[in-house]
């Protein structure tokens, strides 16, 4: 079974550009979630989809952050404009279920740095 | 706030020389405390779900446990490989049920041959 696959693995782009994260979760996973990581602290949650609809976004940080997953199956993450704070390690991960007893799996993550 | 800590930030052990890690929690109501081992350069790979206190996972040289307000990670004779960094995370009641991961800063553990 494939694993959580993200792309791409690093970006750097400049301040005030676009960039969009692709993620495509494990082939059957209804629930799909992105977290981040900036240096020097802990993965924070960003938001969770389930299939196509977006069941919790309370950890976006602002409007300059667009989540999208159509037809329920990759999902993608823009970022517009990218600032400086912005640069990190975004992380995908993918559920079954979205009871007590379903694991989340990790992607390898896409490095972002903006300069 | 819910908050998880782990401790301790870092360690350096000798081959076959075990140890614990620790991750305190503060929460809501727990629903979840999940261990995962992270590479450089790699997303984080599930290792263990404890649910209740009391409860105990093992898998190889690793064995997790759960108490009402922390969680050891247990390494039994660790060799090179077991190196990478440990995360805890937990997962809370908040308002009503949510699956959001609330993760620690992570244990950077490197064994030495």
């Amino acid at each position: 079974e494939a694993g959580v696959t993200q792309f791409p693995s690093h970006s750097v782009i400049e301040k005030g550009q676009t960039v969009t994260l692709r993620c495509d979760p494990i082939s059957g996973h209804d629930n799909l979630y992105w977290y981040r990581r900036v240096m020097g602290k802990e993965i924070k949650f960003l938001l969770h989809f389930v299939k196509e609809s977006k069941q919790d976004e309370s950890g976006m940080p602002n409007n300059r952050f667009l989540a999208e997953r159509t037809g329920g199956t990759y999902s993608t993450l823009k970022v517009q404009p990218a600032e400086l704070e912005d640069s990190g390690v975004y992380f995908c991960a993918s559920s079954r279920g979205s009871g007590s007893y379903n694991e989340q799996f990790f992607g390898p993550g896409t490095r972002l740095t903006v300069l | 706030e819910d908050q998880v800590t782990q401790s301790p930030e870092a360690l350096r052990l000798q081959e076959g020389e075990s140890s614990s890690l620790n991750c305190s929690y503060t929460v809501s109501g727990l629903r979840g405390l999940f261990w995962y081992r992270q590479d450089p350069g790699k997303g984080p790979e599930f290792l263990f779900t404890l649910y209740s206190a009391g409860e105990e996972k093992e898998k190889e040289r690793l064995k997790a446990t759960l108490t009402k307000k922390e969680s050891f990670l247990h390494i039994t004779a660790p060799k090179p490989e077991d190196s990478a960094t440990y995360l805890c995370a937990v997962r809370t009641y908040y308002g009503g049920a949510t699956n959001k991961l609330i993760f620690g800063t992570g244990t950077l553990l490197a064994v030495q041959p």
